[in-house]
């Protein structure tokens, strides 16, 4: 079975420009997390899709930030009017959402963006 | 936003060494530990994910244990090998589903 999928793997940018992340979760997941990690700093909590619910953005750096989620499937991640400091790998990660408290994430290979 | 720590920040041991290390976090509020292991250039993979005072769980060579009215875990890995070079994270669930992680305890097992 195909597990969580990104797109693109690399990303070089320049300074001001748009960037789109992509990420396919695995089939049937509803919850939809993205995180980041910066250099030399840890996993970082950006935003959280449960199924149809609004989701929290309360990891989200900043308004440049900004995420959806369509069909409850496929989500992107965009970055506006990017910056040096947005550099870092981008991860997404999916799990079962069952009521239950032992959902682990599965996590993508992620998106390495460079802002020049 | 939880605060989460992990000691150590790294760890060098030598094949067929046992180590164990250490993650802390706030005892209030508690809903669940996950525990993964990132290998360079690979995605995070769970270990284990832990919910009761007590718990104690195992995956081959690895072990976690859990104390959540104190707020730690304990991670061993009995045997060291090579392929256990890894960076191992923390990560305490909140009721709001969201996990905030520690910044982990990097293992490099010496051949």
């Amino acid at each position: 079975g195909a597990g969580v999928s990104q797109s693109p793997s690399n990303k070089v940018t320049e300074k001001g420009k748009d960037v789109e992340l992509r990420c396919d979760p695995i089939s049937g997941h509803t919850a939809l997390y993205w995180y980041r990690q910066s250099l030399g700093q840890g996993l970082e909590f950006l935003i959280y899709f449960q199924g149809n619910s609004a989701p929290d953005k309360s990891g989200l750096p900043s308004d440049r930030f900004s995420a959806e989620r369509t069909g409850g499937s496929v989500s992107t991640l965009t970055i506006q009017r990017t910056q040096q400091e947005d550099s870092a790998v981008y991860l997404c990660a999916s799990s079962l959402a069952r009521q239950g408290r032992d959902n682990e994430q599965f996590f993508g290979p992620g998106t390495r963006l460079t802002v020049l | 936003i939880l605060n989460v720590e992990q000691s150590p920040q790294s760890l060098h041991v030598q094949e067929g060494d046992s180590t164990n290390f250490t993650c802390s976090f706030p005892s209030s509020n508690f809903y669940a530990l996950h525990w993964y292991r990132w290998e360079t250039a690979k995605s995070p993979e769970a270990l284990f994910v832990m919910t009761l005072n007590g718990d104690e769980k195992k995956k081959g060579r690895i072990s976690a244990t859990l104390n959540t009215k104190e707020g730690y875990s304990y991670l061993y890995i009995k045997g060291s090998q090579p392929e256990d070079s890894a960076t191992y994270l923390c990560a305490p669930l909140s009721s709001a589903r969201q996990l905030t992680f520690g910044s982990g305890t990097q293992l490099t097992v010496l051949p």
